[in-house]
């Protein structure tokens, strides 16, 4: 079946580190791909997405490459801050209308 | 202009008693669902309910029940709240785009959550 398998936290960094969230996903079709974000207390919010193979996503300085021939979709930031600190979720809908959330994995930032 | 909302925010309450929790997406979406979250972050879908028929009905006790009075709304009701109901509920909405073999939903907006609370 369908399921998206991303790296566990928790994740600490210091400011201006690089970041990578590690995301693998198995899928029939063609999925949509996406990060979403979710920051303390609040609901979840869609950071990126990319929809076809190759597609690369960007947002607030996070980007994700759709990879099909490693069934990948990593997450990274070149630079993070204090305000990253959030859990970050992997997901993917495929084509037959179901989505699929990933575990979750918690990053810290600290200065 | 909120595009889900959800009410109540918090919901503390002891355990056997019936409780509801509400929510509405002004976005015009087709699609809604309910998650539950728990302490450790896990997601789990619990109902998606697409133009009023219930899409998704993954393995969850029947003491929940999802209620639909439009497409704009999803309510979900809860029988004889136990100790492990505790988590975090999530709304969501999201819409069907494209046709064909490439179809797929398109990204779910969250409501800000209910953090239910049972004692």
């Amino acid at each position: 079946g369908n399921s998206v398998t991303q790296m566990e936290g928790p994740v600490t960094l210091s400011e201006e580190a690089f970041l990578t969230i590690n995301c693998t996903y198995t899928a029939t079709g063609y999925p949509s791909l996406f990060w979403y974000v979710q920051y303390p207390g609040e609901g979840l919010q869609l950071l990126l997405k990319a929809t076809k193979a190759d597609d690369k996503g960007s947002n607030k300085g996070f980007e994700a490459t759709y990879r099909k021939e490693t069934t990948s979709f990593h997450l990274e930031k070149g630079s993070v801050q204090v305000s990253d600190s959030a859990v970050y979720f992997c997901a993917l809908s495929d084509p037959g209308n179901q989505f699929y959330f990933g575990t979750g994995t918690s990053l810290t930032v600290i200065p | 202009d909120t595009a889900v909302s959800q009410t109540p925010k918090y919901l503390v309450t002891q355990m056997g008693n019936d409780k509801s929790i509400k929510c509405e997406q002004n976005l015009g979406h087709d699609t809604m669902y309910w998650y539950k979250q728990d302490s450790k972050k896990f997601l789990k879908i619990m109902f998606s309910y697409n133009n009023k028929e219930l899409i998704i009905n993954e393995t969850v006790p029947n003491r929940f029940s999802p209620k639909s009075p439009d497409k704009a709304h999803l309510n979900l009701h809860i029988n004889s709240l136990e100790l492990g109901d505790s988590a975090v509920y999530f709304c969501a909405s999201s819409n069907l785009y494209g046709g064909g073999e490439r179809s797929s939903y398109n990204e779910q907006f969250f409501g800000p959550g209910t953090r239910l609370t049972v004692l």
